[in-house]
């Protein structure tokens, strides 16, 4: 499968736990997003990388929140001290960049902070 | 005022039956637009892009209005397998590329 993956799909944790997830784009993607959604909304934007190069960080996305593309091709995105409220699909998507700016979907991760 | 609007729905249409969504969006620098199909509980996935002359893909249509800063999904002939959550996609503009997504339009397709 050469698509967009994500790990772990699911997450369950306790509210005040640090949680990390992962992103593998598609290979020869330059461009990584992280959105967030919530029940009946649509997808949010977090942030967006070009290659390593963190380019934007949504306002949503607190001093608890941080994310790295460290060689360009996989993405983490770390909650620290999570909160109720940070419970929702976590989405990763990538495009090819250049003149293509069709971004494709991952799986998602689903948290659940109790 | 949002950045992009859709009415929620749902949309509870009988097999065969002809839909259409609208979308608006409040950006009149946006750049590229598109509809995204979402099935509960997965990932977004890309139905079609919307260029300016319009755009056709078997049962599905779509078109933009940029001096009503609407684009619109036609859908023909509905099938059972069309029900899902139809989200409009508008491009920043501000170059960089991030998505905005309106709250997604909720159809079934009733047998």
């Amino acid at each position: 499968d050469t698509g967009v993956s994500q790990d772990p799909r699911h997450k369950i944790t306790k509210r005040g736990q640090n949680v990390t997830f992962r992103c593998d784009p598609i290979s020869e993607h330059n461009r990584l997003y992280w959105y967030r959604q919530t029940l009946g909304q649509g997808p949010e934007f977090l942030t967006y990388f070009q290659n390593e190069a963190q380019l934007e960080k949504s306002r949503l996305l607190s001093d608890r929140f941080s994310a790295e593309r460290p060689k360009g091709s996989f993405s983490t995105l770390e909650i620290q001290r999570t909160e109720q409220g940070d419970s929702a699909m976590y989405l990763c998507a990538s495009s090819l960049g250049v003149a293509e700016e069709t971004q494709y979907f991952g799986p998602g991760t689903r948290l659940l902070v109790l | 005022r949002k950045e992009v609007e859709q009415d929620p729905g749902p949309f509870n249409v009988p097999e065969g039956a002809t839909v259409a969504f609208n979308c608006t969006y409040s950006n009149s620098a946006s750049q590229s637009f598109f509809w995204y199909r979402q099935d509960c509980r997965k990932e977004p996935k890309l139905l079609m892009s919307v260029y300016s002359s319009g755009n056709e893909d078997g049962r599905f249509t779509a078109q933009l209005n940029r001096a009503s800063q609407y684009i619109s999904l036609l859908i023909r002939d509905s099938k059972l397998s069309d029900s899902a959550t139809y989200l409009c996609v508008v491009n920043n503009p501000s170059g960089t590329y991030k998505y905005i997504f309106g709250t997604g339009t909720r159809l079934k397709v009733l047998a």
